[in-house]
């Protein structure tokens, strides 16, 4: 069974429109993370939920909106997409510990294509 | 300024030899995390080793070994017996604090491998 998916896994749209990355995980972690991995790869956290809860919030446009329904799903809506949110974007999952080995899950990536 | 420096933007070796990719980071926190991800070309992120602040070895996993060294903060990722499938991408990675007791990991830009035969 996977443990973090997303879809879909690519995604062609049109400047201007609206789309959605939805995520899942069957890890019963507490935490969900979107991180954006730009064309040189660099890989950069956008959004942070725990429990339903919004916890970190990166410089991101407002244009990007995640939700989480509950704690095993957290999705991505982008409003009026724009060439440079053209990009891989990552899910990740983990259990919430202070200490230790909070090792990240990511899901297999979406491939963003803005035309 | 960047929290996670990784010096080499790609790095060649022979199939079966050993490779030492290079991470440096940055950090005032005394508790933190060091991770290292693994990228092939097909795009997904897989966990290879982790080593925390306090712990007092070096970790190791399978054929990955992780050089932590302190005082000079730094963390690079060892490989010995390299092999053809170990050609990828190279992320190291820091959980740092994120206000309260909320976490985030800071990646650095990566290392390109490429395993020759």
């Amino acid at each position: 069974d996977t443990a973090v998916s997303q879809t879909p896994k690519y995604l062609v749209t049109q400047m201007g429109n609206d789309k959605s990355i939805k995520c899942e995980q069957n890890l019963g972690h507490d935490t969900m993370y979107w991180y954006k991995q730009d064309s040189k790869k660099f890989l950069k956290i956008m959004f942070s939920y725990n429990n339903k809860e919004l916890i970190i919030n990166e410089t991101v446009p407002n244009r990007f909106s995640p939700k989480s329904p509950d704690k095993a799903h957290l999705n991505l809506h982008i409003n009026s997409l724009e060439l440079g949110d053209s990009a891989v974007y990552f899910c990740a999952s983990s259990p919430r510990l202070r200490q230790g080995n909070n090792e990240q899950f990511f899901g297999p990536g979406t491939r963003l294509t803005v035309l | 300024a960047q929290k996670i420096t990784q010096t080499q933007p790609g790095m060649f070796v022979q199939e079966k030899e050993a490779v030492t990719l290079d991470c440096t980071y940055d950090t005032s926190d005394p508790s933190y995390g060091l991770f290292w991800y693994k990228q092939p070309s097909s795009g997904e992120m897989i966990f290879l080793i982790y080593q925390g602040s306090y712990d007092q070895q070096n970790a190791t996993e399978g054929r990955y070994s992780l050089n932590f060294q302190k005082a000079r903060k730094s963390a690079n990722l060892v490989i010995s017996a390299s092999q053809l499938g170990d050609s990828a991408m190279y992320f190291c990675a820091m959980r740092e604090r994120s206000g309260g007791s909320n976490y985030k990991l800071t990646f650095g830009k990566g290392t390109l491998l490429t395993v020759n035969p």
